[in-house]
């Protein structure tokens, strides 16, 4: 049971280039989750997926894409990567329904540098 | 507008100095508080869910207790080990269960 793995963890791209950072959890979780933390700023979210074809908007969602085709799999698409992108990117999945068996794991991140 | 605050930024304590950090929230609706803690280089690491007012979790030298207004970590008699920065996010009524609110998070710091 590997958990939540993110590929790759170091990445440095150049403005304008484009790129897909990869998720993925054997925990059959039915929700995914992609942040971003910068310092001092905690952890914001960007998009966010309620199950296999369904995802919606965090609250920093401009230049990011998502889909998720299979409960496994959540992939987080920089389309065209600008120097703000610079951070590091948490992906993280979590089973709902009940509060107290609620857990959110986190993976160990990817840190992107956008030069 | 929903808001979470952790104080202070930033705390350095001697091993056995015990303190709290503090996460206060103004939101619609709560369903769960959470806390975390992160090691450097590392992903936030699940400690604690508070879910009403007046609960309190316990996990080794950590406690977590919640109010209607606010919700603190008590570190008692820390060691280095307990070194990290910890995390206190919320889950909005409104909200699905993927989305969490998260602080900016409390630095601590124990030397021997």
């Amino acid at each position: 049971n590997a958990g939540v793995t993110q590929t790759p963890k170091f990445q440095v791209l150049k403005t304008g280039q484009s790129m897909t950072l990869q998720c993925a959890q054997d925990m059959n979780h039915e929700y995914m989750s992609w942040y971003r933390q910068d310092p001092g700023m905690g952890l914001r979210l960007i998009h966010y997926s309620v199950g296999a074809g369904i995802t919606d908007q965090g609250e920093v969602p401009n230049g990011y894409n998502v889909s998720r085709s299979t409960t496994e799999d959540f992939p987080l698409r920089l389309l065209s990567a600008a120097p703000s992108q610079t951070s590091v990117y948490f992906c993280a999945s979590s089973q709902g329904g009940d509060l107290s068996l609620y857990e959110q794991y986190f993976g160990p991140g990817t840190r992107l540098t956008v030069t | 507008e929903d808001q979470v605050t952790q104080s202070p930024e930033a705390l350095r304590l001697q091993e056995g100095e015990s303190s709290s950090l503090n996460c206060s929230y103004t939101v619609s609706g709560l369903r769960g508080l959470f806390w975390y803690r992160q090691d450097p280089g590392k992903g936030p690491e699940f400690l604690f869910t508070l879910y009403s007012a007046g609960e309190e979790k316990e996990k080794e030298r950590l406690k977590a207790t919640l109010t209607k207004k606010e919700s603190f970590l008590h570190i008692t008699a820390p060691k280095p080990e307990d070194s990290a920065t910890y995390l206190c996010a919320v889950q909005l009524t409104t909200d699905s269960w993927g989305k969490l609110q998260f602080g900016a998070g409390t630095q601590v710091v124990v030397t021997p």
